[in-house]
């Protein structure tokens, strides 16, 4: 079975500008979770869909948001920019999301300049 | 509001010693605990999930335990390897999502 897979990997993008990250989540698994990573903050939760509908949500800016297709994969949106933003986005996908056991893409790593 | 805390944050040991990673968190309300490991700018890998109703889980020379009450979770790791050099976080689940440690980083010295 593939894993998470995440596109693209690697991205350089401008301040002000706006971003697309997409994850496809494994075969069947219908939860998807976006994480950012950065050094001084760490791990923190962005927001989760299943099918479709948003259940939960971090304590993100509105310039962050995110959707989920009716095949489960998912994009995340970032608009204008921030030098701040930049981080290794991680998606996670679980089967239910109860949570259940999740598992990692390989992450998309952001440089905002 | 849930606060995971991970120690020590930095560990260095000689292969082949046993180790005891620490997790806290300030909510017991949780559903789960999952441990990853992360190697650097990597993502993260799976290692162990627990249920709130279990008290431990094992895989391989991996063992984590969890005392729901307390807000506690070990990972124990047996003879260590070169190979398990990397960052382990800890990660209690709220409502529909995982709340995430600092992490330890580990080296284990060949």
């Amino acid at each position: 079975k593939a894993g998470v897979t995440q596109t693209p990997r690697y991205l350089i993008k401008t301040r002000g500008q706006q971003v697309t990250l997409s994850c496809s989540p494994i075969s069947g698994h219908r939860s998807v979770s976006w994480y950012q990573q950065t050094p001084g903050q760490g791990l923190q939760f962005l927001f989760e869909y299943f099918s479709e509908t948003q259940r939960n949500k971090g304590n993100f800016p509105g310039r962050f948001s995110g959707r989920q297709f009716s095949n489960s994969r998912s994009e995340m949106n970032v608009s204008t920019l921030e030098l701040g933003d930049s981080a290794l986005y991680l998606c996670a996908s679980s089967y239910f999301g109860e949570p259940g056991e999740q598992y990692f893409g390989p992450g998309t790593r952001l440089t905002v300049t | 509001k849930q606060e995971v805390t991970q120690i020590p944050a930095a560990l260095s040991v000689p292969e082949g010693e046993n180790l005891v990673l620490n997790c806290s968190f300030t909510d017991s309300a949780i559903y789960n605990l999952q441990w990853f490991r992360q190697d650097p700018g990597k993502g993260l890998t799976s290692l162990l999930l627990i249920q709130s109703s279990q008290r431990e889980q094992t895989s391989g020379r991996l063992n984590a335990s969890l005392d729901k009450s307390s807000g506690r979770s070990t990972l124990y790791i047996a003879a260590s390897q070169p190979g398990d050099s990397a960052t382990y976080l800890c990660a209690p689940s709220g409502t529909y999502k995982y709340i995430f440690g600092t992490g330890t980083r580990l080296k284990v010295l060949a």
